[in-house]
């Protein structure tokens, strides 16, 4: 399998500018994650989709930041006008849950975001 | 939200020691993972847990999904200098707790390995 990936790997914008990223799942994984990671911490969830669903947003941090997967393969993360406190690695993870309910997330390589 | 409680926060240890670490939540997970992340990179995953007590070697690693679903731990054997990184343990929820299907990972802050030669 190729692995998920994700472009760019490093972005670096103003304050206050828009940005988006994306993400290219492993391919037959019907689910896909957004996670953000800063320094010293694990990854922290975000949203995901399965198929072209959204089904969790609560918990995107704030109405500055979206999602999409419209065709239901890669997925666009997308933050309006950046704040310094976005700093971050944003990650990637699909997966695909199988009968049994397994389900088990594989992580892109990140795109680390810097807002000067 | 949930937390998972993680430790050692880092280790120490001499080429060809074994290690351990664990994690423990207040919650009840029904999956646990394993994950090792290098620097600039995404997280790799190492072992998925599955059932409680299940217990599951990849190579020298060894980790185990604790009988009351709230623990798991991951052990090294003979370890390496290509072992250094931060290992994190995540767990998902069961679906009845995920608020309406989220089944986003609750990771550890994770586990700094240090390997003096």
């Amino acid at each position: 399998d190729t692995g998920v990936s994700q472009n760019p790997r490093h972005k670096i914008t103003k304050r206050g500018q828009n940005v988006t990223f994306r993400c290219d799942p492993i391919s037959e994984h019907n689910r896909l994650y957004w996670y953000r990671q800063t320094l010293g911490q694990g990854p922290e969830f975000l949203t995901y989709f399965q198929n072209e669903a959204q089904l969790e947003k609560s918990r995107l941090l704030s109405d500055r930041f979206s999602a999409e997967r419209p065709k239901g393969s890669f997925s666009t993360l997308e933050i309006q006008r950046t704040e310094q406190g976005d700093s971050a690695m944003y990650l990637c993870a699909s997966s695909r849950k199988k009968t049994s309910g397994r389900d088990t997330q594989y992580f892109g390589p990140g795109t680390r975001l810097t807002v000067l | 939200g949930q937390q998972l409680n993680q430790s050692p926060q880092s280790m120490f240890i001499q080429e060809g020691e074994d290690v351990s670490m664990n994690c423990t939540s207040s919650s009840i997970f029904n999956t646990w993972l394993w994950y090792k992340q290098d620097p600039g990179e995404g997280p790799v995953l190492l072992i998925a847990l599955y059932k409680a007590g299940e217990l599951t070697s990849n190579g020298r690693l060894t980790a185990q999904f604790g009988i009351t679903r709230k623990d798991s731990f991951l052990n090294i054997s003979a370890s390496i200098p290509s072992d250094v990184g931060i290992y994190f343990c995540a767990g998902q929820l069961p679906n009845l707790y995920s608020g309406g299907g989220a089944d986003g990972l609750t990771f550890g802050k994770g586990t700094h390995l240090i390997i003096q030669p």
